[in-house]
């Protein structure tokens, strides 16, 4: 298996533009995680699915940000407008639940200016 | 709540000696425990796990046991080298859902 693949590893984008970022999970894997990784507030959740489904999204910062999973094999985190605070590392985590390990894709590492 | 708590950063260590990282847990029900390591530039990589009390966990010589009566996970190495050189997280799920809860890491930076 490949393991979970983000996609970009890296963006830079203008303040405004509109950010997609995907990511796809390992096959059989039925739980999603988007989480965000910056120097000031560490690893963050912002949403979960489980069976292509959110669970929680609390952690979803602001309207701008929005996440999708139409498939088992597929996810998006767009953020729409991007503002320069977005920049951060975006990490994509799957797993098959019962609490097993996540395994972590590379990330995208994005910045906004 | 469900939440981890690891020793403040950054730690550094000549090579060869040994190492502690502190984790201690609050949980509801009985929680499964982890720790991850982010080597620079990379995603998380599970490290090693404990499912149940008194498990002990090991990989690449990093061992941590499940101690329920004291609530902690310590990671430790009886000799580090520079390739160790990481941020370590220590991280829960609990029994009844299937959510993580990462501490907030320990960078470690072993010198030659």
């Amino acid at each position: 298996d490949a393991g979970v693949i983000q996609s970009p590893r890296h963006e830079v984008t203008e303040m405004g533009q509109e950010v997609t970022l995907r990511c796809k999970p390992i096959s059989g894997h039925n739980s999603l995680f988007w989480y965000r990784q910056t120097m000031m507030r560490g690893l963050e959740l912002l949403i979960y699915f489980n069976n292509n489904v959110p669970i929680d999204d609390s952690g979803m910062p602001e309207d701008r940000f929005s996440a999708k999973m139409p498939n088992a094999s597929f996810s998006t985190l767009k953020i729409q407008p991007s503002e320069p605070r977005d920049s951060a590392v975006y990490f994509c985590a799957s797993n098959l639940g019962g609490g097993q390990g996540y395994t972590f894709g590379s990330g995208t590492r994005l910045t906004v200016v | 709540g469900n939440s981890v708590t690891q020793m403040e950063g950054p730690v550094t260590l000549s090579e060869e000696a040994f190492l502690t990282i502190n984790c201690t847990y609050t949980a509801t029900g009985y929680p499964s425990l982890f720790w991850y390591v982010q080597y620079p530039g990379e995603g998380l990589q599970l490290l090693l796990k404990a499912t149940k009390a008194d498990d002990k966990g090991s990989n690449k010589g990093f061992e941590a046991t499940y101690r329920k009566e004291t609530t902690s996970f310590h990671l430790e190495k009886g000799s580090v080298q520079v390739s160790d050189s990481a941020v370590y997280f220590c991280a829960l799920t609990a029994n009844t859902g299937n959510q993580f809860y990462f501490g907030t890491g320990t960078s470690l930076t072993v010198i030659p």
